[in-house]
């Protein structure tokens, strides 16, 4: 039931553009993005619910396909500081909306 | 306003000891989640809060057992611990199902 992210490692240099996927095998509530940058807390970064697509801060932006039970999260104009590994987290439907964090794909940016 | 808290910020305990983590949920949340985070293992959720009652539990063994208050402070607790529940344990709260989660620093426990 966990999400399958890929890629699992990316290297970017800045101001290029990446992108993280997630699919996971059951029908999906909402699905969450975070980034993890490393020795600290997951930091919440933004929710989709029904394929929708939800703009987030500065250029990162996502979206769901709620059939595919997949969902894309696009960096654009990469800088420094989005460096760290980013997780998708999906609310699986008809389980109580239990919660799983995707495999993780770590992100570097270097100058 | 205050994020949230876990207590204590790192432990070692001995195989068979048990022990009891502490987390603060951001006031006015009252829902709270609970992780366990290792290099190889990733994120796995271990139980989720709301009002005092149990909502979702992940497939972790009956050692691993938490609980809320009335205040919505949670702990959880690990019995006879074993090596491989070496780990970062991290809580995190949420203000309801359309919001994120807001995780705290974590407890990192080592058993030896």
């Amino acid at each position: 039931q966990q999400p399958v992210q890929s890629p699992q490692a990316v290297i970017l240099r800045e101001g290029e553009d990446a992108v993280i996927n997630c699919s996971s095998s059951k029908a999906l509530y909402s699905v969450h993005w975070y980034r993890q940058k490393h020795g600290e807390a997951p930091v919440f970064l933004m929710i989709l619910l029904k394929g929708g697509e939800q703009k987030g801060h500065d250029k990162i932006s996502a979206s769901f396909n709620e059939k595919k039970q997949q969902s894309s999260l696009y960096l654009t104009a990469s800088q420094l500081s989005y460096s760290g590994t980013y997780f998708c987290g999906t609310e699986i439907r008809n389980t109580g909306n239990q919660f799983y964090f995707g495999t993780g794909t770590s992100l570097t940016v270097i100058p | 306003k205050a994020g949230v808290t876990q207590t204590p910020r790192y432990l070692i305990k001995t195989r068979g000891q048990q022990v009891t983590l502490s987390c603060s949920p951001i006031s006015g949340h009252r829902s709270v989640s609970w992780y366990q985070q290792t290099p190889g293992q990733g994120l796995q959720f271990l139980f989720e809060y709301f009002s005092e009652t149990q909502r979702n539990k992940g497939n972790f063994p009956g050692r691993f057992s938490g609980r809320q208050f009335s205040n919505s402070r949670s702990e959880m607790n690990v019995s006879t611990l074993e090596l491989g529940d070496s780990a970062l344990y991290l809580c995190a709260s949420s203000a309801g199902n359309y919001y994120g989660y807001t995780f705290g620093s974590g407890t990192r426990l080592t058993v030896v």
